[in-house]
Formats: C-alpha cells, structure tokens, sequence
C-alpha cells in the first residue's frame, strides 16, 4: 500500500529551537510539496521540487525555513529558529508529474508542531 | 496574487444534495482539483475537471466553466460519514508541479 510518509507526527517545541521535518514520497513520485495548514490560512504551498530540484520555495518565510531533497526518498523541511507563530500542522504531498497535469497529490497525515 | 474562493460553511442533512462553489483568480490555470478532508486527517484526491462541464464519480459531480473562473461540487445522497472539509485546488501549470488551495468548506451532515 503506497504512501506518503510523515515524521515526526507531532512536535512540541520551544521558541528558538531548531525543527526538522521528513518526508518519504510515494516510489516513484517525481513531485513533491510542501503545505502549511492553519485555520486562518487553510492549506498554504511552501515549496515543490520536481526530480528533486527546487521549482519554488516563494511560500516560504526564507530566513528560516528551508527544504531540499537530499535524495529521490527523503524530502527535509527545515525551521530555524521556531516561533510560535510556525505553529501549524506541515503535509507533505506526492505526485507523478508528466507532460499533463491531473491535479491529484497524495498527502501524508501531517506533522503537527506547537512552539511555545 | 492567487485568490480562491469558497464559502466557509455548509450544513444539510443525510440523503440531500449540496453545492460547494469555488471562484478563482489565479496566474495560470490548468485544471481545477477538489480534495476531502476529515477531521485531523490528510487532504484526499476526490476529481479534477481540465475541461469545462460535468465530470461523475459516483456521489460525487464537479463542474467547471474556466469563462466564468469557476466550479463546484456537487454532493449528492448525502451521507453522515461526508461530514469533512472540502477544498478545491487550482492547477498553475500543466506539468502537474503547482496546487494553489482555497480555505476550504466545512460541511456538516446532520441526520
């Protein structure tokens, strides 16, 4: 059964501290994202690679957050130094982008990260 | 800027049928995705229209007039287990590599 694999599930940290999150696409998935979800902002995109190199990262707070790819099963999304307000729960989603899009991702169940 | 738009909440009860509307001003448009998510859940695939009409995926019916920047989802015989929040996405690019989500719509089934 193939799916998108999230750790840690759930996080509880403190303001300043260093927070890294891990993605395992599904095999084979040549795209991967990364959402913020909030009440106030729903479901906001970060960054998205595609066969691991960065397409956009314009969704992400550039003085702390950073993603790679370290390999074609790893995606990282890096928060240094925390804040309260980073608070949220982050999805990782995968996809299979050819040379038309279907619209369809498959999510991992979410990291979810409170900093106090 | 991107800008999706979807009401906030909807309420029926079991065995009605609801519209969830979506309107969007985006950069660039491909397609118009919907996705379902339970309560502490991940968002999951539910259509897509590239096309503008009506695509039928058992209950569920989703509709797009790209003229008009707009779509829905029709749910139909609803169901107590249909209670989750809905979102429709915008596809920016063909190659697949870009979803812009709205806020989402809570809908709540009650019998």
């Amino acid at each position: 059964d193939a799916r998108v694999t999230q750790t840690p599930r759930h996080k509880v940290t403190e303001m300043g501290q260093e927070v890294t999150m891990r993605c395992q696409p599904i095999l084979g998935h040549n795209t991967v994202f990364w959402y913020r979800q909030t009440m106030m902002q729903g479901l906001e995109l970060l960054a998205y690679f595609r066969n691991r190199a960065p397409l956009d990262d314009s969704g992400m707070p550039k003085d702390r957050f950073s993603a790679e790819m370290p390999d074609a099963t790893l995606a990282t999304l890096k928060i240094q130094p925390s804040e309260p307000r980073d608070s949220a729960v982050y999805f990782c989603a995968s996809g299979l982008a050819t040379g038309v899009g279907t619209g369809e991702l498959f999510f991992g169940e979410g990291s979810r990260l409170t900093v106090l | 800027g991107q800008s999706l738009e979807q009401p906030s909440e909807v309420t029926a009860v079991e065995g009605a049928i609801v519209q969830i509307n979506c309107t969007y001003q985006t950069s660039g448009f491909y397609g118009l995705s919907w996705y379902q998510q339970h309560d502490g859940g991940a968002p999951t695939f539910l259509s897509y229209n590239a096309l503008d009409g009506l695509e039928e995926t058992g209950r569920f019916s989703s509709f797009l007039s790209r003229s008009d920047s707009y779509g829905y989802l029709l749910l139909q015989e609803l169901q107590m287990k249909d209670s989750a929040s809905y979102f429709c996405a915008v596809l920016l690019n063909q190659a697949g590599t870009a979803l812009i989500f709205g806020k989402g719509t809570t809908l709540s089934v009650s019998s």
